[in-house]
Protein backbone atom coordinates (compact mmCIF):
# COMPACT_ATOMS: atom_id res chain seq x y z
CA UNK A 1 0.00 0.00 0.00
CA UNK A 2 1.27 2.86 -1.20
CA UNK A 3 1.51 5.50 1.64
CA UNK A 4 3.06 9.38 1.39
CA UNK A 5 3.02 11.54 4.51
CA UNK A 6 3.95 15.39 4.21
CA UNK A 7 5.25 17.29 6.84
CA UNK A 8 6.67 20.80 7.61
CA UNK A 9 3.84 22.96 6.20
CA UNK A 10 2.37 26.13 8.65
CA UNK A 11 2.58 29.69 9.31
CA UNK A 12 5.56 31.57 7.98
CA UNK A 13 5.94 35.38 6.94
CA UNK A 14 6.87 36.52 3.35
CA UNK A 15 10.50 36.54 2.13
CA UNK A 16 11.14 33.67 4.81
CA UNK A 17 12.10 29.83 4.16
CA UNK A 18 10.28 26.30 4.61
CA UNK A 19 10.74 22.81 4.00
CA UNK A 20 8.47 20.60 3.07
CA UNK A 21 9.24 16.35 3.52
CA UNK A 22 7.23 13.53 2.73
CA UNK A 23 8.23 9.87 3.58
CA UNK A 24 7.23 7.37 1.83
CA UNK A 25 6.71 3.77 2.21
CA UNK A 26 5.30 0.72 0.87
CA UNK A 27 6.34 1.33 -2.21
CA UNK A 28 10.25 0.59 -3.53
CA UNK A 29 10.64 4.85 -3.28
CA UNK A 30 14.26 4.73 -5.37
CA UNK A 31 13.10 3.64 -8.47
CA UNK A 32 10.16 5.90 -9.13
CA UNK A 33 10.44 9.64 -10.07
CA UNK A 34 8.31 12.34 -7.57
CA UNK A 35 6.56 15.29 -7.79
CA UNK A 36 5.33 18.06 -5.56
CA UNK A 37 1.79 19.86 -6.38
CA UNK A 38 0.01 22.32 -4.58
CA UNK A 39 -3.31 23.79 -4.13
CA UNK A 40 -4.47 26.75 -3.21
CA UNK A 41 -7.45 27.63 -1.37
CA UNK A 42 -10.56 27.48 -3.30
CA UNK A 43 -8.90 26.62 -6.70
CA UNK A 44 -7.18 24.35 -8.61
CA UNK A 45 -4.09 21.97 -8.81
CA UNK A 46 -0.63 23.50 -9.93
CA UNK A 47 2.15 21.12 -11.01
CA UNK A 48 5.19 22.45 -9.09
CA UNK A 49 8.18 20.61 -9.25
CA UNK A 50 9.35 16.75 -10.43
CA UNK A 51 12.09 14.62 -9.60
CA UNK A 52 13.62 11.63 -11.09
CA UNK A 53 14.29 8.70 -9.54
CA UNK A 54 18.12 8.94 -9.38
CA UNK A 55 17.85 12.87 -8.20
CA UNK A 56 19.96 13.54 -11.70
CA UNK A 57 16.45 15.82 -13.25
CA UNK A 58 14.80 18.27 -11.64
CA UNK A 59 12.14 20.33 -13.21
CA UNK A 60 10.12 23.14 -11.55
CA UNK A 61 6.80 25.34 -12.73
CA UNK A 62 7.47 29.09 -13.93
CA UNK A 63 6.10 30.76 -10.80
CA UNK A 64 8.87 28.92 -8.51
CA UNK A 65 11.91 28.14 -10.93
CA UNK A 66 14.77 29.89 -8.83
CA UNK A 67 13.05 30.18 -5.33
CA UNK A 68 11.89 26.67 -4.62
CA UNK A 69 14.60 23.56 -4.92
CA UNK A 70 13.50 19.40 -5.10
CA UNK A 71 15.56 17.24 -3.46
CA UNK A 72 15.09 13.76 -2.32
CA UNK A 73 16.96 11.08 0.10
CA UNK A 74 16.53 7.35 -0.98
CA UNK A 75 18.13 6.17 1.58
CA UNK A 76 15.85 7.62 4.20
CA UNK A 77 12.86 7.09 1.32
CA UNK A 78 11.93 10.65 1.61
CA UNK A 79 11.02 13.37 -0.80
CA UNK A 80 11.96 17.62 0.17
CA UNK A 81 10.71 20.76 -0.76
CA UNK A 82 12.86 23.48 -0.34
CA UNK A 83 10.70 26.77 -0.28
CA UNK A 84 12.71 30.06 -0.07
CA UNK A 85 11.24 33.58 -0.44
CA UNK A 86 8.01 32.93 -0.27
CA UNK A 87 4.94 35.13 -0.95
CA UNK A 88 1.30 35.29 -0.36
CA UNK A 89 0.63 33.55 -3.47
CA UNK A 90 2.44 30.40 -2.48
CA UNK A 91 0.17 29.80 0.03
CA UNK A 92 -1.48 26.29 -0.70
CA UNK A 93 -2.10 22.58 -0.05
CA UNK A 94 1.38 21.30 -0.58
CA UNK A 95 1.12 17.01 -1.88
CA UNK A 96 3.86 14.80 -2.24
CA UNK A 97 3.35 12.24 -5.36
CA UNK A 98 4.80 9.67 -7.21
CA UNK A 99 5.50 9.28 -10.91
CA UNK A 100 3.89 6.01 -12.50
CA UNK A 101 7.22 5.47 -13.31
CA UNK A 102 10.74 6.65 -13.14
CA UNK A 103 11.05 9.17 -15.51
CA UNK A 104 8.28 12.13 -15.55
CA UNK A 105 5.22 10.80 -16.61
CA UNK A 106 2.13 11.58 -14.53
CA UNK A 107 1.19 11.50 -11.21
CA UNK A 108 0.01 8.19 -9.73
CA UNK A 109 -0.69 7.99 -5.92
CA UNK A 110 -1.02 11.38 -3.55
CA UNK A 111 -0.53 12.26 0.03
CA UNK A 112 -2.54 13.85 1.77
CA UNK A 113 -1.35 17.30 1.81
CA UNK A 114 0.30 20.13 4.07
CA UNK A 115 -0.92 23.57 4.23
CA UNK A 116 1.23 26.21 3.92
CA UNK A 117 0.02 30.13 4.53
CA UNK A 118 2.57 32.68 3.86
CA UNK A 119 1.34 35.88 5.91
CA UNK A 120 2.34 38.88 7.98
CA UNK B 1 2.24 29.83 -21.34
CA UNK B 2 0.37 26.72 -22.18
CA UNK B 3 -3.01 25.78 -21.31
CA UNK B 4 -5.59 23.08 -20.62
CA UNK B 5 -9.07 24.14 -20.99
CA UNK B 6 -11.91 22.23 -19.09
CA UNK B 7 -15.45 23.52 -18.97
CA UNK B 8 -16.29 24.80 -14.99
CA UNK B 9 -19.21 22.68 -14.92
CA UNK B 10 -21.23 19.62 -15.81
CA UNK B 11 -23.67 18.40 -14.71
CA UNK B 12 -26.28 15.35 -15.18
CA UNK B 13 -28.57 12.79 -13.65
CA UNK B 14 -27.97 9.51 -11.99
CA UNK B 15 -27.56 7.25 -14.72
CA UNK B 16 -26.80 9.45 -17.23
CA UNK B 17 -23.67 10.16 -19.26
CA UNK B 18 -21.25 12.32 -18.28
CA UNK B 19 -18.69 13.81 -20.80
CA UNK B 20 -15.72 16.23 -19.13
CA UNK B 21 -13.33 17.41 -21.55
CA UNK B 22 -10.21 19.01 -21.88
CA UNK B 23 -8.58 21.18 -24.65
CA UNK B 24 -4.66 21.56 -25.59
CA UNK B 25 -2.65 22.29 -28.36
CA UNK B 26 -0.46 19.47 -27.71
CA UNK B 27 -2.65 16.84 -26.68
CA UNK B 28 -2.12 14.57 -30.07
CA UNK B 29 1.47 14.61 -28.99
CA UNK B 30 0.83 14.42 -25.15
CA UNK B 31 -0.86 11.90 -22.84
CA UNK B 32 -3.78 13.12 -20.92
CA UNK B 33 -4.25 12.21 -17.28
CA UNK B 34 -7.34 12.32 -15.30
CA UNK B 35 -8.08 13.29 -11.72
CA UNK B 36 -11.35 12.69 -9.18
CA UNK B 37 -11.31 15.00 -6.12
CA UNK B 38 -14.10 14.96 -3.79
CA UNK B 39 -14.11 17.65 -1.16
CA UNK B 40 -11.24 17.82 1.23
CA UNK B 41 -9.90 14.99 -0.02
CA UNK B 42 -6.70 14.39 -2.06
CA UNK B 43 -6.82 13.64 -5.42
CA UNK B 44 -7.33 10.29 -7.18
CA UNK B 45 -5.69 9.06 -10.50
CA UNK B 46 -9.37 7.62 -13.04
CA UNK B 47 -7.04 7.72 -16.08
CA UNK B 48 -3.87 7.38 -17.25
CA UNK B 49 -2.25 7.33 -20.55
CA UNK B 50 -5.47 8.75 -22.13
CA UNK B 51 -7.22 5.69 -21.76
CA UNK B 52 -5.98 3.35 -19.38
CA UNK B 53 -7.69 2.82 -16.05
CA UNK B 54 -6.38 1.89 -12.67
CA UNK B 55 -6.94 -0.90 -10.69
CA UNK B 56 -10.05 -0.25 -8.52
CA UNK B 57 -11.40 2.37 -11.04
CA UNK B 58 -14.65 1.35 -11.53
CA UNK B 59 -15.12 0.24 -15.63
CA UNK B 60 -17.75 3.43 -15.74
CA UNK B 61 -15.07 5.70 -15.91
CA UNK B 62 -12.98 5.77 -19.48
CA UNK B 63 -10.72 8.24 -21.37
CA UNK B 64 -10.34 8.71 -24.89
CA UNK B 65 -8.12 11.31 -26.74
CA UNK B 66 -8.89 12.51 -30.48
CA UNK B 67 -6.72 15.33 -32.00
CA UNK B 68 -6.32 18.49 -29.36
CA UNK B 69 -8.79 17.41 -27.28
CA UNK B 70 -9.28 14.35 -24.31
CA UNK B 71 -12.39 13.20 -22.86
CA UNK B 72 -13.47 11.46 -19.71
CA UNK B 73 -16.66 9.60 -20.21
CA UNK B 74 -18.36 8.12 -16.74
CA UNK B 75 -21.19 6.03 -18.14
CA UNK B 76 -24.21 5.32 -15.95
CA UNK B 77 -22.52 8.38 -13.40
CA UNK B 78 -23.92 7.58 -9.70
CA UNK B 79 -24.38 10.06 -6.87
CA UNK B 80 -21.03 9.50 -5.59
CA UNK B 81 -19.05 10.14 -8.53
CA UNK B 82 -19.70 13.95 -7.60
CA UNK B 83 -16.32 15.77 -7.33
CA UNK B 84 -14.21 17.95 -9.44
CA UNK B 85 -12.06 16.24 -12.23
CA UNK B 86 -8.78 17.76 -13.51
CA UNK B 87 -7.16 17.05 -16.48
CA UNK B 88 -3.42 16.75 -16.93
CA UNK B 89 -0.67 16.57 -19.03
CA UNK B 90 2.51 17.76 -20.12
CA UNK B 91 3.92 21.83 -21.47
CA UNK B 92 3.87 22.07 -25.38
CA UNK B 93 7.07 23.78 -25.85
CA UNK B 94 8.75 22.18 -22.29
CA UNK B 95 8.24 18.75 -22.75
CA UNK B 96 9.37 18.19 -18.91
CA UNK B 97 7.23 20.64 -17.01
CA UNK B 98 3.36 19.51 -15.56
CA UNK B 99 -0.22 21.35 -16.34
CA UNK B 100 -3.68 21.03 -15.07
CA UNK B 101 -6.38 21.77 -16.42
CA UNK B 102 -8.75 24.14 -14.76
CA UNK B 103 -10.93 21.38 -13.25
CA UNK B 104 -14.68 20.74 -13.45
CA UNK B 105 -17.50 20.21 -11.31
CA UNK B 106 -19.15 17.40 -11.67
CA UNK B 107 -22.87 17.00 -10.07
CA UNK B 108 -24.94 14.05 -10.16
CA UNK B 109 -28.62 15.12 -9.36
Amino acid sequence: QVQLVESGGGVVQPRRSLRLSCAASGFTFSIYAMHWVRQAPGQGLEWVAVISYDATNKYYADSVKGRFTISRDNSKSTLYLQMNSLRTEDSAVYYCARDLYGGNSGVESWGQGTLVTVSS
Amino acid sequence: SYELTQPPSVSVSPGQTARITCSGDALPKKYAYWYQQKSGQAPVLVIYEDSKRPSGIPERFSGSSSGTMATLTISGAQVEDEADYYCYSRDSSDNHKGVFGGGTKLTVL
